[in-house]
């Protein structure tokens, strides 16, 4: 079984921190997403990356960064953290596909829920 | 990509069938239908994917018409513990990246 760990299930921090989460998947996976889910939004994806080292915004990266040194860890960089970042942050993955036969499934983990005071 | 739109949420009973309907009108020639289930506190778990006519496996049947237009979820004899949020998605698999968009789910509340 894929298996996404997220480092931390909560986290509080206080406004202005930087804030580190970390994501690692054991799949081998090339993709990797970080999304954020608030109540009456659904998920909202903040950033992804196809490759290490490659990174694309998703629809709301503003106040974010991403890091992608290493094949199975994607990092989410809250640089200067604000109450409105108060949030259920998941990350996913996914094998690479292109075509009609691939497989688009995105394994997530269990989700880190940050508070920032 | 393709937005979807399916119901804000739904009630049901012990062993009745749910049916989620949920429409996808711009869906293109690449994208895979796939539908997750998420519980509270959890992230979303991968339930069915399809690509047309009807895909089943052992928690879930997807029924997609011939336009592609919209998918139905359906869960045989659901239980108390299939209370979750359903999300719907198409996403593009041609692309890098694969990125998939969720809309707002449809939360299904099975009752005793």
């Amino acid at each position: 079984d894929v298996k996404v760990t997220q480092s931390s299930r909560y986290l509080v921090k206080r406004t202005g921190e930087k804030v580190f989460l970390e994501c690692v998947q054991d799949m081998d996976h090339e993709n990797m997403f970080w999304y954020r889910q608030d109540p009456g939004l659904g998920l909202r994806l903040i950033y992804f990356s196809y490759d290490v080292k490659m990174k694309e915004k998703g629809d709301i990266p503003e106040g974010y960064s991403v890091s992608r040194e290493k094949k199975e860890r994607f990092s989410l960089i809250l640089e200067s953290a604000s109450t409105n970042q108060t949030s259920m942050y998941l990350c996913a993955s996914k094998e690479a596909g292109t075509g009609v036969s691939a497989k688009n499934i995105q394994y997530f983990g269990a989700g880190t829920r940050l508070s920032v005071l | 990509l393709a937005k979807t739109t399916q119901p804000i949420s739904m009630d049901s009973y012990e062993g009745q069938e749910v049916n989620i309907t949920c429409s996808h009108n711009n869906i293109a020639t690449n994208d895979y239908i796939t539908w997750y289930q998420q519980f509270p506190s959890q992230g979303p778990r991968f339930i069915i994917q399809g690509y047309k006519t009807k895909v089943t496996n052992e928690v879930a049947s997807l029924f997609i018409p011939a336009d592609r237009k919209s998918s139905t979820l359906s869960l045989p004899r659901v239980s108390l513990s299939d209370t979750a949020v359903y999300y719907c998605l198409v996403g593009d698999i041609s692309a890098a990246g694969n990125k998939l968009t969720f809309g707002g789910g449809t939360r299904v509340l099975v009752k005793p």
